[in-house]
C-alpha cells in the first residue's frame, strides 16, 4: 500500500523554526518528483514546494522562498521541509504529497497522486 | 500572474448533475487535474489530464477541457459526494503549482 506520514509540526513562536518530515512507504520514491502542499484553517490548498527525483531541482511559492527548505533522502525514503523566520500566515497543516511528473507537447507537469494525513504547524506566540 | 477561478459554491440535490467549473488563461494550453476534499480528510484526486478518471473513482465523476475554462462535471450527484473541490494546474516547465481557490459542493 502506497502511505506517506508526515510529522514534526506543532507549536512554534513567530520568527522560530520547524522542520517537517515525510516518510514514505510502498513505491520507490526516487521515482517521483514529491512535494509539499499546505491548508490554513478554513482555507482553500497552497502549494508550497516541488523537488526533483534526485534533489537537483526544487521550487518554491514566492511566500517561502527564501525561509523554507525542501529536501529528500531517497535512501531513506524520506522528505522534508525545513521552515525558518516563520510568520502567523505560515499557520496550515501541511500535506506530504507524491507526484506524477510527465511531459505533453511544449509543457511538463507535475500533479500529486498520494497524499499524507497532513501535520498541523501553529505559528503564534 | 496566472490565476485558476471556481465559484465559491454549488448546490444540486441528490441525483442532479453537478458542475464546477475552473477557469484560467493558460488553460487551452495546459492541463487541468481536480481534487476533492471531504471534511477533516486530505484531498484526493478524482480527475486528471484534464478528463481522466483514476482507478477507484466512481464514473459519475468526469472533466473536460474547452477555451480558458474546464470543468468537473458529477452526474448523479450523491450525498456522500458533498466537500470541496480544487482544480489545479502547473506553469509550464511543471515545476511550480496553483490551486484554485476550492468550491463547496453541497447535495442535499
Amino acid at each position: 500500500e502506497v502511505q506517506l506520514v508526515e510529522s514534526g509540526g506543532g507549536l512554534v513562536q513567530p520568527g522560530g523554526s520547524l522542520g517537517l518530515s515525510c516518510v514514505a512507504s510502498g513505491f520507490t520514491l526516487s521515482s517521483h518528483w514529491m512535494s509539499w502542499v499546505r491548508q490554513a484553517p478554513g482555507k482553500g490548498l497552497e502549494w508550497v514546494a516541488n523537488i526533483k527525483k534526485d534533489g537537483s531541482e526544487k521550487d518554491y511559492v514566492d511566500s517561502v522562498r527564501g525561509r523554507f527548505t525542501i529536501s529528500r533522502d531517497n535512501a531513506k525514503n524520506s522528505l522534508y521541509l525545513q521552515m525558518n523566520s516563520l510568520r502567523a500566515e505560515d499557520t496550515a497543516v501541511y500535506y506530504c504529497t507524491r507526484g506524477v511528473g510527465y511531459c505533453s507537447g511544449a509543457f511538463c507537469y507535475n500533479y500529486f497522486d498520494t497524499w499524507g494525513q497532513g501535520t498541523l504547524v501553529t505559528v503564534s506566540s | 500572474s496566472y490565476e485558476l477561478t471556481q465559484p465559491p459554491s454549488v448546490s444540486v440535490s441528490p441525483g442532479q448533475t453537478a458542475r464546477i467549473t475552473c477557469s484560467g488563461d493558460a488553460l487551452p494550453k495546459k492541463h487541468a487535474y481536480w481534487y476533492q476534499q471531504k471534511s477533516g480528510q486530505a484531498p484526493v484526486l478524482v480527475i486528471y489530464e484534464d478528463n481522466k478518471r483514476p482507478s477507484g473513482i466512481p464514473g459519475r465523476f468526469s472533466g473536460s477541457s474547452s477555451g480558458t475554462m474546464a470543468t468537473l462535471t458529477i452526474s448523479g450527484a450523491q450525498v456522500e459526494d458533498e466537500g470541496d473541490y480544487y482544480c489545479y494546474s502547473t506553469d509550464s516547465r511543471g515545476t511550480r503549482g496553483l490551486f484554485g481557490g476550492g468550491t463547496k459542493l453541497t447535495v442535499l
